[in-house]
């Protein structure tokens, strides 16, 4: 079973230019999130869908960014325009929809984009 | 907010026990998970919390105490592959799905 995907593995851009980052979740997980770790600090939540709903995008730090998971399936995260501040590495996850008691949302995570805005 | 502390690193020798401390202060608690990071993956699962207690899984375990706010992960029988970041992270809520995390430590496995 694939797990989840990212795509670029590294994104070099300049200021002010746009970049878009996807991701494929693994394959029957209704759950995607978003998170980003910038240099030095710990890894923050950004965004979560249900499907194709965004469920909750209260870490989203400005408009400057625009997730979105078309289909329910994969997703992407789009910065417009790049700021230096923007530069880390983005990772997202998915997991399964609780079926059953017990149930624990482990969420399995993607290599992440380092994203580098010049 | 919330606050959650690890050591940012910690030098262990080959074969022996290293145990990763990690207290956390959130706004609610519905499960703490570990994480291992290798430089340049993805975060893997390695364990999970909810209840009181110490769950075993290997060399790898885990405790909890809730009324503590602490956590922490034991590594036994250390291999140099086991040299990597360790994430603690915390779900603050039964339907808030989205994890808090430490700032992760650095184990390093010496020869």
């Amino acid at each position: 079973e694939a797990g989840v995907t990212q795509f670029p593995s590294h994104s070099v851009i300049e200021k002010g230019q746009t970049v878009t980052l996807r991701c494929d979740p693994i394959s029957g997980h209704d759950n995607l999130y978003w998170y980003r770790r910038v240099m030095g600090k710990e890894i923050k939540f950004l965004l979560h869908f249900v499907k194709e709903s965004k469920q909750d995008e209260s870490g989203m730090p400005n408009n400057r960014f625009l997730a979105e998971r078309t289909g329910g399936t994969y997703s992407t995260l789009k910065v417009q325009p790049a700021e230096l501040e923007d530069s880390g590495v983005y990772f997202c996850a998915s997991s399964q929809e609780p079926t059953r008691a017990g149930w624990s949302d482990i969420q399995y995570f993607g290599a992440g984009t380092r994203l580098s805005v010049l | 907010g919330q606050n959650i502390d690890q050591p940012t690193e910690m030098t262990a020798t080959e074969g022996a026990i290293v145990q990763i401390n990690c207290t956390y202060q959130t706004s609610g608690f519905n499960g703490l998970f570990w994480y291992q990071q290798h430089a340049g993956e993805a975060p893997t699962f390695l364990s999970y919390n909810v209840l009181d207690g110490l769950e075993e899984k290997g060399r790898f375990s885990s405790f909890l105490s809730r009324s503590k706010g602490y956590s922490y992960l034991l590594l036994k029988e250390l291999q140099m592959k086991d040299s990597a970041s360790y994430l603690c992270a915390v779900r603050p809520g039964f339907n808030d799905y989205k994890l808090s995390f430490g700032a992760g430590t650095t184990v390093t496995v010496r020869a």
